[in-house]
């Protein structure tokens, strides 16, 4: 059970567009749609804000959307805000009642 | 709201075992189609799911610590604990509680997700 492939950072500035990938295999991402994804300021607990890779947390901005391909799930985040400024971590079911994290990715609001 | 609130030792020693406890409130542990569950990080470094458990006390462990761990429930107080024996340094972490949403529908699972975090404590291992 490997962690999922996230890219260490990405970053856009105000107002754009930006996408974090999250790449895992056959046995856990492109198996199941059981995609979620979690948003993490500094010193603080992780917030849920997709879950089974396309549905919104009642409470969380319709500016963050999500997707899969294959092996690969997404998180868009539109008109990007300064308060978007957090590490994200994909997470998957992985079979055998077990759950894997990806290695999480900084986002800088330029 | 629901609330999670982790407790424990800030500090154990190698080779020991490492317990904690998260109480809930404002919420029941006896729900059906939730989980409770252990997720740590590393100072710096990403999430690590430790395991789960069903009020009913089926668990579920991460493969890598399965040997080690150890997750109970207590619905009469409305906890649920973690223990990890013959800990070394690197499970120096922030060890955080979660409500793990699990549903499963003649034998699919159909949701597994965490949608409410406690506020996570941290656990040095160092003599």
């Amino acid at each position: 059970q490997s962690a999922l492939t996230q890219p260490a950072s990405v970053s856009g500035s105000p107002g754009q567009s930006i996408t974090i990938s999250c790449t895992g295999t056959s046995s856990d991402v492109g198996s199941y749609n059981l995609v979620s994804w979690y948003q993490q300021h500094p010193g603080k607990a992780p917030k849920l804000m997709i879950y089974e890779v396309i549905k919104r947390p009642s409470g969380v901005s319709n500016r963050f959307s999500g997707s899969k391909s294959g092996n690969t799930a997404s998180l868009t985040i539109s008109g990007l805000q300064a308060e978007d400024e957090a590490d994200y971590y994909c997470c998957s079911y992985a079979g055998s009642s077990t759950l894997v994290f990806g290695g999480g990715t900084k986002l800088t609001v330029l | 709201q629901l609330q999670l609130q982790e407790s424990g030792p800030g500090l154990v020693k190698p080779s020991e075992t490492l317990s904690l406890t998260c109480t809930v409130s404002a919420g029941s542990v006896s729900r059906s189609s939730y989980y409770w569950g252990w997720i740590r990080q590393p100072p710096g470094k990403g999430l690590e799911w430790i395991g789960s458990i069903y009020y009913r006390g089926s668990t579920h462990y991460n493969p890598s610590l399965k040997s080690r761990v150890t997750i109970s429930v207590d619905t009469s107080k409305n906890q649920f604990s973690l223990k990890l024996s013959s800990v070394t340094a690197a499970d120096t972490a922030v060890y955080y509680c979660a409500r793990h949403v699990g549903r499963i529908t003649m034998t699919v699972v159909v949701s597994w997700y965490f949608d409410l975090w406690g506020r996570g404590t941290l656990v040095t291992v160092s003599s």
